[in-house]
C-alpha cells in the first residue's frame, strides 16, 4: 500500500523562525519518486522539489532545504528564516513506479507565518 | 516556460447539471492526468490518459465521469450529472513521460456545486 503522512496539520510560527514540516511515507517498492508542492491560497499547486528513492543527499535551495532519510522514510521539509509569503499549504506526495504516475498526496501542513 | 492551461478557473453549477472542464496540455506531453482536492482535503487521482483512452482510474472516477482528446490540443473532463459532493479544485497534469514524477500541474478548476 501506499501511504503519505503529515502529521503536522497547522503550524504558526513568528517570521523569521525556523520550521520544519513533517512527511513520512509507506511503500514497498524501492525506487519511487517523492515530492513536495506548496499550495497558496489562490489554490494552485507549486512544484517545490522531487527526489529520486535512490539519491539520498540532502538538498538546499534557498531558503528551503530537505532532508530525506530513506531508513526512516521520511522526507522532511525545512524552512529557514520563514516570510509571511511562506504561508501555505504544504503537500508531501509519493510517485511509485509502475503506477502511470499516480501521485499519493499526504493531507497537507497549513503554515501560517505571523509577521 | 511551457504550462498546463485550465478553463474555467471557477465554475458554478446546479446540482444534476452536466459540467466539462477543459484543460491544454503541454504541446509535446503525451499523458494527460485528472487529480481533485475537496476543500481542505488532500489531492487524489482520478484517471490517466494516453493514446486516446484510459491508462489508469482510481475508484473515484465512476460512470459519471468521463475524459476526452477532442482535438489536438484539449483535454476535457466532464462530469454528467452533478452531485454536491463533486464540488472541488480540479487540477489537471501533463507528462512527456511515465513513471518518472515528472508531472506538470495546471493552476486548476474550481467547480461548485449548489
Amino acid at each position: 500500500a501506499q501511504k503519505v503522512t503529515q502529521a503536522q496539520t497547522e503550524i504558526s510560527v513568528v517570521e523569521k523562525e525556523d520550521v520544519t514540516l513533517d512527511c513520512v511515507y509507506e511503500t514497498r517498492d524501492t525506487t519511487y519518486y517523492l515530492f513536495w508542492y506548496k499550495q497558496p491560497p489562490s489554490g494552485e499547486l507549486v512544484f517545490l522539489i522531487r527526489r529520486n528513492s535512490f539519491d539520498e543527499q540532502n538538498e538546499i535551495s534557498g531558503r528551503y532545504s530537505w532532508n530525506f532519510q530513506k531508513s526512516t522514510s521520511s522526507f522532511n521539509f525545512t524552512i529557514t528564516a520563514s516570510q509571511v509569503v511562506d504561508s501555505a499549504v504544504y503537500f508531501c506526495a509519493l510517485s511509485p513506479p509502475n503506477t502511470g504516475n499516480q501521485f499519493y498526496f499526504g493531507t497537507g501542513t497549513s503554515l501560517t507565518v505571523i509577521p | 516556460e511551457p504550462e498546463v492551461t485550465q478553463t474555467p478557473s471557477h465554475q458554478v453549477t446546479q446540482m444534476g447539471q452536466e459540467v466539462i472542464l477543459r484543460c491544454v496540455p503541454i504541446s509535446n506531453h503525451l499523458y494527460f492526468y485528472w487529480y481533485r482536492q475537496i476543500l481542505g482535503q488532500k489531492v487524489e487521482f482520478l484517471v490517466s490518459f494516453y493514446n486516446n483512452e484510459i491508462s489508469e482510474k482510481s475508484e473515484i472516477f465512476d460512470d459519471q465521469f468521463s475524459v476526452e482528446r477532442p482535438d489536438g490540443s484539449n483535454f476535457t473532463l466532464k462530469i454528467r450529472s452533478t452531485k454536491l459532493e463533486d464540488s472541488a479544485m480540479y487540477f489537471c497534469a501533463s507528462s512527456w513521460t511515465l513513471n518518472t514524477g515528472e508531472l506538470f500541474f495546471g493552476e486548476g478548476s474550481r467547480l461548485t456545486v449548489l
